[in-house]
């Protein structure tokens, strides 16, 4: 069954700071890669998306992910973190079903933290 | 604007007492779905649906139905609401084609409380 792991639940980064979040699933073919943000008291939005092509993908508010296939991750990077970063990332896996999309399967997600 | 919408935003109800709470996509999306949110558990999947009078369970449809019989709308009807249903509960849509804009648009949210 596919899955998606983040390991960390919570990230305490210093305003300034590079920032890494780690997505790790487990699927059987080239999935589509998704990650969200939710604020506090907000809903979620979308911060970038991977389905094909280049595998080093660019997001809003200056986020990247990277997908690595022989490591099945896409993690998330911001080379410096600002306090407004701070909220709660989902990263998510859609099943490719010959070019249609499936479900996405959520990750847990990290809650990001950051220090002034 | 393209958006997705659920309404109410907030929900105080007693136990026992039928609830539907709606949600409208203006995107002519093949694709919606119901989620609810807890701490601690991420997103659960309750109920999803393709296409216009095609549902199918999630990972957590017990005590929920769905319907869909306009393309845009999606209610979650609550039959007989239990405090174990207090959350949050989001509704999404998504085409089902992976164009380069495509992805889920999520609604705003419910907060549901059951007492």
């Amino acid at each position: 069954a596919q899955s998606v792991t983040q390991p960390d639940i919570h990230i305490t980064v210093s305003e300034g700071a590079s920032l890494e979040l780690r997505c790790n699933y487990s699927y059987g073919a080239t999935p589509y890669l998704f990650w969200y943000v939710q604020s506090p008291g907000q809903g979620l939005q979308l911060l970038l998306k991977y389905f094909s092509g280049d595998t080093l993908v660019q997001g809003i508010k200056g986020f990247e992910a990277e997908f690595k296939r022989s490591q099945s991750s896409f993690n998330l990077r911001k080379p410096s973190v600002h306090w407004s970063d701070a909220a709660e990332y989902f990263c998510a896996v859609g099943m490719n079903y010959g070019g249609s999309q499936g479900n996405l399967i959520f990750g847990k997600g990290t809650k990001l933290s950051v220090k002034p | 604007e393209a958006q997705v919408t659920q309404n109410p935003r907030y929900l105080i109800t007693v136990t026992g007492k039928k609830l539907t709470v709606t949600c409208s996509q203006n995107m002519n999306h093949e694709y919606m779905s119901w989620y609810r949110q807890d701490p601690g558990l991420g997103l659960r999947q309750i109920y999803y649906s393709m296409n216009v009078e095609v549902t199918d369970k999630g990972d957590v449809p017990e005590g929920y139905k769905v319907s869909r019989k306009e393309k845009r709308n999606f209610p979650l009807i609550l039959e007989s609401p239990s405090p174990n249903q207090t959350s949050l509960y989001f509704c999404a849509s998504s085409s089902m084609v992976p164009t380069p804009n495509y992805g889920y648009t999520f609604g705003s949210g419910t907060r549901l409380t059951v007492v």
